[in-house]
């Protein structure tokens, strides 16, 4: 299978800083998705991306769907204490969805 | 619109015993997913029904078998439990097989 990198694997930061993840791989995709997963619940979708060079927000969220088709970009901006989550890049593989293995947010008072 | 549904929310089952997962949608998708999340990784697919009346296997398909039984619900079954399907479950419907999933709260399940 094609392998999906997500960095980094964890991050603490604190409160009021903005927050920067990536997912790259060595495939292409057609779309990449961006979820947040909080402590005991599913996965909520963020932002979805579906054309090369697109930049998309979402409030405080701002994800890039990368040139080359082979990586994506998502910054948080000012963090608060919400954001605390597992965050997923899913890109589109074949006919199906793919699960990065996350980047595991924890924000400081 | 309570949106995906799953049940039960947690289960413990012994080694061979078997059991049924529930879902249920009501957002009209076509397409509906069964995922399972072991600890510090991600969600892998292990069956999927693009439309009603098809299902197909995912990435980990061995040890489960499911049924789309209408457009609202998908099973997922095991018919003969191991430890190593410990996991959490998810499950998920989209719009079509090609667009956004939407996720169920989970099924925590145990098996001894």
């Amino acid at each position: 299978g094609q392998q999906l990198n997500q960095s980094p694997q964890s991050m603490f930061i604190q409160e009021g800083e903005d927050v920067s993840m990536n997912c790259t791989s060595s495939s292409i995709f057609n779309t990449w998705l961006w979820y947040k997963q909080e402590p005991g619940e599913g996965p909520v979708l963020l932002i979805a991306l579906y054309k090369a060079g697109e930049l998309t927000s979402n409030g405080r969220l701002t994800a890039q769907f990368g040139i080359t088709r082979k990586d994506s970009f998502l910054n948080i901006s000012a963090s608060i204490p919400s954001d605390v989550g597992i965050y997923f890049c899913v890109p589109n593989y074949g006919q199906n969805f793919v699960f990065g293995p996350g980047t595991r947010l924890s924000v400081l008072p | 619109n309570a949106g995906v549904t799953q049940t039960p929310k947690f289960q413990v089952l012994k080694t061979g015993q078997s059991m049924t997962l529930q879902c249920a949608q009501d957002m009209n998708h076509n397409s509906m997913y069964w995922y399972r999340q072991d600890p510090g990784m991600g969600l892998r697919l292990i069956y999927y029904s693009a439309s009603e009346g098809t299902t197909d296997k995912g990435e980990v398909p061995n040890g489960y078998n499911v049924s789309r039984l209408n457009k609202r619900e998908f099973s997922l079954r095991l018919e003969s439990a191991a430890p190593s399907q410990t996991s959490v479950y998810f499950c998920a419907s989209s719009r079509d097989h090609y667009n956004e999933q939407f996720f169920g709260p989970g099924t925590r399940l145990t098996v001894l």
